[in-house]
């Protein structure tokens, strides 16, 4: 009964590939998030869905493209890996009114 | 500078000792939240406190919020070996919407 998952955990890929992450949240909450943690563990947000809407786009190279098939899911597509992208990437979710944001475990990307 | 640093960067106690933990922000606030995040793992939700309140109790855990000072500090009383972690404060505006900007975080060793 996991509340926020997401696939792969672990993520290792040579430079140049497209890679994809997936998350999915079972709590109903319409509102999903991508963040990227660096090796600092600085935290920053890239993307957020609300009803597979996006509302937030940060500036992040147009290499990374989210994808939010219903509210429960938000994909992160990542085209032409750099070894910059290294890093764990998580998604997190909440609903609308409530600031608590539910994380997900975390994919750690690795580019070589 | 970022939006929410904590200091110290980095604390190392004894089991029962008290921790504290501060966090410094730049911006007006409706909420400040505190996150715990263990080794390897996604972040979660500990308290939040709006920006009307100053205090605010949970268990062992205890915020305060001094938005003349745009600061906030997180006490952890009676500390135990479980609560080594990094913590976080994010902060969410009045134009920011759901958007959480993080501190940069305080790793936090309590030695058995």
């Amino acid at each position: 009964d996991t509340a926020v998952s997401q696939t792969p955990k672990y993520l290792v890929t040579q430079m140049g590939n497209d890679k994809s992450i997936k998350c999915e949240q079972n709590l109903g909450h319409d509102t999903m998030y991508w963040y990227k943690q660096d090796s600092k563990k600085f935290l920053k947000i890239m993307f957020s869905y609300n009803n597979k809407e996006l509302i937030i786009n940060e500036t992040v190279p147009n290499r990374f493209s989210p994808k939010s098939p219903d509210k429960a899911h938000l994909n992160l597509h990542i085209n032409s890996l750099e070894l910059g992208d290294s890093a764990v990437y998580f998604c997190a979710s909440s609903q609308r009114g409530n600031y608590e944001q539910y994380f997900g475990p975390g994919t750690r990307l690795t580019v070589t | 500078s970022q939006q929410g640093e904590e200091d110290p960067q980095a604390l190392s106690i004894q089991e029962g000792e008290n921790a504290t933990m501060n966090c410094s922000y730049k911006t007006s606030i409706n909420n400040l939240q505190w996150y715990r995040q263990n080794s390897g793992r996604g972040l979660v939700h500990l308290i939040l406190i709006r920006s009307n309140e100053r205090e605010k109790h949970s268990g062992r855990l205890r915020v305060t919020l001094d938005t003349s000072k745009k600061s906030s500090s997180l006490l952890i009383t009676a500390s135990r070996a479980a609560d080594t972690a990094s913590y976080f404060c994010a902060t969410d505006g009045e134009t920011s919407g759901s958007r959480l900007t993080f501190g940069e975080g305080t790793q936090l060793t309590v030695n058995p």
